[in-house]
């Protein structure tokens, strides 16, 4: 089944302590994108990767760090967690090319106390 | 810059009855537009999009959306609403210009409830 997992769904964590959450896609996508959703502001593009070891940065990057090693993954980390980066977050993959519409994970919902 | 506006934060309908969600966007070219659906504890699905080409897109699930170049709008319509129906659903917008991993600009998302 084609589809883009996350890992882990539900997250609670501190101040402070580093935290990774996984994604990964079996669709041979070229394109990448992690979003962050909060409450009447709809979903924002934290980074995208367009392939293998590129990256760049979206419309909220502070306090995140990307890789893309591997065409299938593109994990999110958050080196030093802060209250205001509690949201609900999703991962998305596309073929390149304008026209194609992103395929979305199912979400890690992090809340950081 | 582009932006979508979704203008009604919660949608009722009755279930039978023709439902639409309104949507309308600003980008600097032509538009590449979508409609997505949220259920609850999921994703985002991917309902149906406008690239080019007829103003009617019809979609899953029975959705369609009409494109208005003219009103700069993009609604999403069904004819005959189903309790299953009720979810969150979001309007996005990608301009053609290059970058951005393909980059959407999502609207705030308008809650559709369903009632019997």
């Amino acid at each position: 089944e084609a589809q883009v997992t996350q890992n882990p769904r539900y997250l609670i964590t501190v101040t402070g302590k580093k935290l990774t959450v996984t994604c990964s896609q079996n669709m041979n996508h070229e394109y990448m994108s992690w979003y962050r959703q909060d409450p009447g502001l709809g979903l924002r593009q934290i980074y995208y990767s367009m392939n293998v070891e590129v990256t760049d940065k979206g419309d909220v990057p502070e306090g995140y760090k990307v890789s893309r090693k591997e065409k299938r993954n593109f994990p999110l980390i958050l080196e030093s967690p802060s209250p205001n980066q509690t949201s609900l977050y999703f991962c998305a993959s596309s073929f390149a090319g304008l026209t194609y519409e992103q395929y979305f994970g199912p979400g890690t919902r992090l809340t950081v106390t | 810059a582009q932006s979508v506006a979704q203008p009604e934060d919660q949608v009722n309908v009755a279930e039978g009855n023709p439902l639409t969600v309104k949507c309308t966007y600003s980008v600097s070219g032509n538009p590449y537009l979508f409609w997505y659906v949220q259920y609850p504890n999921r994703g985002l699905q991917f309902l149906l999009k406008y690239i080019t080409g007829d103003n009617l897109v019809k979609g899953s699930y029975g959705f369609e959306a009409e494109f208005n170049k003219s009103q700069t709008s993009f609604h999403l319509k069904k004819p005959s609403a189903l309790v299953s129906d009720s979810a969150l659903y979001f309007c996005a917008v990608r301009d053609q210009g290059t970058g951005g991993g393909n980059k959407l600009t999502f609207g705030t998302g308008t809650q559709l409830k369903v009632e019997l």
